[in-house]
């Protein structure tokens, strides 16, 4: 099992421009989530999704989108990027509420 | 929001040292997780806690559910270099059934 996989690693983007980082699981999960990382901040929940299908707001969810399409991708949006949402993007998943298993991680930076 | 004090913020100790770190709450939960990430990579589960005062192993490691279910420690025994990284506790706490996260101990290991 390759657990929860995302991509791209890196990506820098101009501001303004667009992207989709995604992210994949093949353990069957209902539960997905993106969060963003920041010095200092820890771990902050941007979407979350319960099932296929359905998708909700978390902490910090303005200037995101997400999708969830099959229950094992959950795809992130920027529409317009912007400098303050240079961050470490991380992508879990879980079958309950509880244990949550992480990705890699994607590194964005915007310029 | 809720919020996870999670202490100390960093330490920096000799190899064969043990280590000890905390998380506590002003609030109960019902589970504590102890996750560990290594420098660009994505947070890995080590030990998860379920029931107040339960004692859990995982090599090294030691955590332990508090009693009060506010708090929890993480022990590491004879501290080796691979243990760098930082450490983050964990709470099924979130308004939307989330994970709530510490900010984090970094953990320096000279050998």
């Amino acid at each position: 099992n390759a657990g929860v996989t995302q991509t791209p690693k890196f990506r820098v983007l101009k501001t303004g421009q667009s992207m989709t980082l995604l992210c994949a699981q093949d353990m069957n999960h209902e539960y997905m989530y993106w969060y963003r990382q920041d010095p200092g901040m820890g771990l902050r929940l941007i979407h979350y999704s319960v099932g296929e299908g359905t998708t909700a707001k978390g902490e910090v969810p303005d200037g995101y989108n997400v999708s969830r399409l099959k229950k094992q991708n959950f795809l992130l949006g920027l529409e317009s990027a912007a400098p303050s949402q240079t961050s470490v993007y991380f992508c879990a998943s879980s079958s309950g509420i509880n244990e949550q298993f992480f990705g890699p991680g994607t590194r964005l930076t915007v310029l | 929001g809720q919020q996870l004090n999670q202490s100390p913020q960093s330490m920096f100790i000799q190899e064969g040292e043990d280590v000890s770190m905390n998380c506590t709450s002003s609030s109960i939960f019902n589970t504590w997780l102890w996750y560990k990430q290594e420098p660009g990579e994505g947070p890995v589960l080590l030990i998860a806690l379920y029931k107040a005062g339960e004692l859990t192993s995982n090599g090294r490691l030691t955590a332990q559910f508090g009693i009060t279910r506010k708090d929890s420690f993480l022990n590491i025994s004879a501290s080796i270099p691979s243990d760098v990284g930082i450490y983050f506790c964990g709470v099924n706490g979130g308004s939307q059934g989330n994970l709530i996260f510490g900010k984090g101990t970094k953990l320096s290991v000279k050998p």
